[in-house]
């Protein structure tokens, strides 16, 4: 089993439609998690960053974390073709040292 | 300012040859860490340095792999004897400290093809 799992999709939504994106992932002792964004060809971009349990908003953009059930969501709202994109959860590892990444769930929105 | 930049773009060569990713952090991050994504996955750890140093290089596959960062500044991925399995995109990322909250800024990535 993988430290984090990650449906690859790929999702396609039109546009204006609610997205939810998942993860789960198997340490416990995870902390800190992020969404980051990927395009086609270019370098990963963070997206979010939620430390323990909770939700956290960024316009369009919600990331929830359920430490109980290993479990994180990224939400978005109101999806445009712009967000056609790569999604990847990433976790930093218990050392602080690196970054463990899910496989990506690619996202097309359509207009 | 300018971002993290990665030469080459796309580097292909030859199994059995040696190769060398170089990769410009942003001016003044002390940390730089390297990733590798195969197609249809996400980034995996190779290898984290702190100023000159390696700090972490368990995610180096094999000794083969090697990686330099002698003025705590540019760093150089070395891949020796290269292998098909080797192909890949390689992402540097950098950052302005090391700690759990710091946001790693990443590169656009050498492409490897390895034939």
């Amino acid at each position: 089993q993988k430290e984090v799992e990650q449906d690859p999709g790929p999702l396609s939504v039109p546009e204006g439609a609610i997205v939810s994106l998942n993860c789960t992932y198997s340490n416990s002792a995870f902390q800190y998690f992020m969404w980051y964004r990927q395009y086609s060809r270019k370098g990963p971009e963070l997206l979010m960053y939620t430390y323990s349990s909770g939700n956290k908003e960024d316009g369009r953009f919600t990331a929830q974390v359920d430490k109980s059930s290993k479990y994180i969501s990224l939400f978005i709202r109101d999806s445009q073709p712009s967000d056609s994109a790569t999604y990847l959860c990433a976790m930093r590892n218990q050392a602080g040292t690196a970054l463990i990444f899910g496989k990506g769930t690619t996202l097309s929105v359509s207009s | 300012g300018a971002g993290v930049s990665q030469t080459p773009s796309n580097k292909v060569t030859e199994k059995g040859k040696y190769v060398e990713l170089r990769c410009d952090p942003i001016s003044g991050h002390t940390a730089l860490y390297w990733y590798r994504q195969s197609l249809g996955q996400g980034p995996e750890f190779l290898i984290y340095f702190q100023g000159t140093g390696a700090a972490d290089d368990s995610g180096l596959p094999n000794d083969r792999f090697f990686a330099v960062r002698p003025e705590g500044s540019v760093s150089t991925l070395k891949i020796q004897r290269t292998e098909r399995g080797d192909s890949a995109v390689y992402l540097c990322a950098s950052s302005p400290v090391a700690g759990v909250v710091d946001t790693q800024y990443f590169g656009p990535g050498t492409r490897l093809t390895v034939l």
